[in-house]
């Protein structure tokens, strides 16, 4: 079954159009992550959520944005795309312990997305 | 903030030899050290992972060596196999901490 999910796994938009990619978990974790993922590169965190609090990467450009609004669902939205936004998004999910990471990080398919 | 480095950027080697992957890291505090496994167009997928009170760890094929005094650790993929090739990624989660840094991959390649 699958335990963190994307939607949809491939997006087109056109540069400038405002574009939502949504993950859903079942696995009740408490931290939700971002990666922006180019090719031949590794993932970039672009931001995480450890359960309602919003952690942004000094180096994310103020075009992305993220909402959360449970435990299951973290929304990624881009205001303007341009050409360069044209990645695969990936969400990832973890449980925090008090002593750090209690689980390994669960990656969704991803989300492909082209700017034309 | 963390900073993990990853070497080599590619490896190529014969079906049944082995393949090391080194990293490294730069914060001392960092307790969690996984490794991730992915195949074209697919998700980053957990291999093994390792935490900072043990200094070795094995899964089959697979080990996963850590030597916090150096700040450093270690993929060993022994009798390898054509489909081991992939990317693999080494992350680190700095002390106390969510997030997850990762290097930059190594592109293994098993010639059969």
């Amino acid at each position: 079954d699958a335990m963190v999910i994307q939607n949809p796994r491939y997006q087109v938009t056109q540069f400038g159009k405002p574009v939502t990619l949504s993950c859903s978990q079942t696995l009740n974790h408490n931290v939700m992550y971002w990666y922006q993922q180019k090719s031949s590169q590794a993932p970039k965190l672009l931001f995480h959520y450890y359960d309602k609090d919003f952690n942004n990467e000094a180096d994310t450009p103020d075009n992305f944005q993220s909402r959360r609004p449970n435990t299951s669902f973290c929304f990624l939205d881009i205001r303007s795309p341009g050409l360069g936004d044209a990645a695969m998004y990936l969400c990832a999910t973890s449980r925090l312990g008090g002593a750090g990471v209690d689980t390994e990080a669960f990656f969704g398919q991803g989300t492909r997305l082209t700017v034309v | 903030g963390e900073n993990v480095e990853q070497h080599p950027s590619t490896l190529s080697v014969q079906e049944g030899d082995s393949a090391v992957i080194k990293c490294t890291y730069s914060d001392s505090a960092s307790n969690y050290f996984p490794w991730y496994k992915q195949e074209l167009g697919k998700r980053p997928q957990l291999i093994i992972d390792i935490r900072s009170n043990v200094g070795e760890k094995k899964d089959q094929r697979i080990a996963v060596t850590l030597n916090k005094t150096a700040k450093h650790f270690s993929l060993h993929i022994t009798e390898t196999q054509p489909e081991d090739s992939a990317v693999y990624f080494c992350a680190a989660t700095p002390g106390g901490s969510e997030k997850l840094v990762f290097g930059k991959g190594t592109k293994l390649t098993v010639n059969p």
